[in-house]
């Protein structure tokens, strides 16, 4: 399995609060991405980085932020979160470039209850 | 834009039924298809993949064809087992971004396997 961890494994939170979730890697890989499991949806994608402080939006962005200041490090804040933010989130990584594979590997998720 | 649809279930079989769940795709050029498998309270493991027209990914018994002239990839299993209750997600990663932006998803097929 890819080593890959996300923090915490779940959480409650009041609509109005912060929140942070943490997805780290020890495989060096260098794209990183964050997604919603959402029932009648499948994933849809938040936000990815491709590097170091590059991050680029993805589907699903309003609301969210990122950031990425260390390589196996992967960072998503809901800075008010919202009852539309309660979901599963996943953190996933890949090595496409290096290895020339697009496969992405997943964490265990995060489950997110906004109150 | 890309788009993934499968059928969501659930999907009800006998062990040893054979099984398909059908995948057809949209998208421009020519993407990497995959296949993903949910267990219960995880994450995402890779079931298999496919990342040119008539290649056949394989995995634990279940195969799936890109068909590019039908846009499908639909996974066949000859005899499934109780254990292959699980989610599954079709997913393709878009040729025009290299794979790097991330993948599109399915809404998945919930499969419920009876003994």
């Amino acid at each position: 399995d890819a080593g890959i961890t996300q923090s915490p494994r779940h959480k409650v939170t009041e609509t109005g609060t912060p929140v942070t979730l943490r997805c780290h890697q020890t495989e060096n890989h260098r794209y990183m991405y964050w997604y919603r499991q959402d029932p009648g949806h499948g994933l849809r994608l938040i936000h990815y980085s491709y590097g170091v402080k590059d991050t680029d939006k993805g589907e699903v962005s309003d609301g969210y932020s990122v950031s990425r200041s260390k390589t196996e490090d992967f960072l998503l804040t809901l800075e008010s979160a919202t009852s539309s933010q309660t979901s599963v989130y996943f953190c996933a990584i890949s090595d496409f470039g290096r290895a020339s594979t697009d496969t992405q590997y997943f964490g265990p998720g995060t489950r997110l209850t906004v109150l | 834009g890309d788009s993934v649809t499968q059928m969501e279930g659930p999907v009800t079989l006998s062990e040893e039924a054979f099984l398909t769940i059908n995948c057809t795709y949209t998208a421009t050029g020519y993407p990497s298809l995959f296949w993903y498998v949910q267990y219960p309270g995880e994450g995402l493991q890779l079931l298999l993949k496919a990342t040119k027209a008539d290649d056949k990914g394989s995995n634990k018994g279940f195969e799936a064809t890109y068909r590019k002239e039908t846009t499908s990839f639909h996974l066949e299993k000859g005899s499934v087992q109780v254990s292959d209750s699980a989610v599954y997600f079709c997913a393709l990663s878009a040729d025009s971004g290299g794979g790097a932006d991330g993948l599109t998803f399915g809404k998945g097929t919930h499969l419920i396997i009876q003994p």
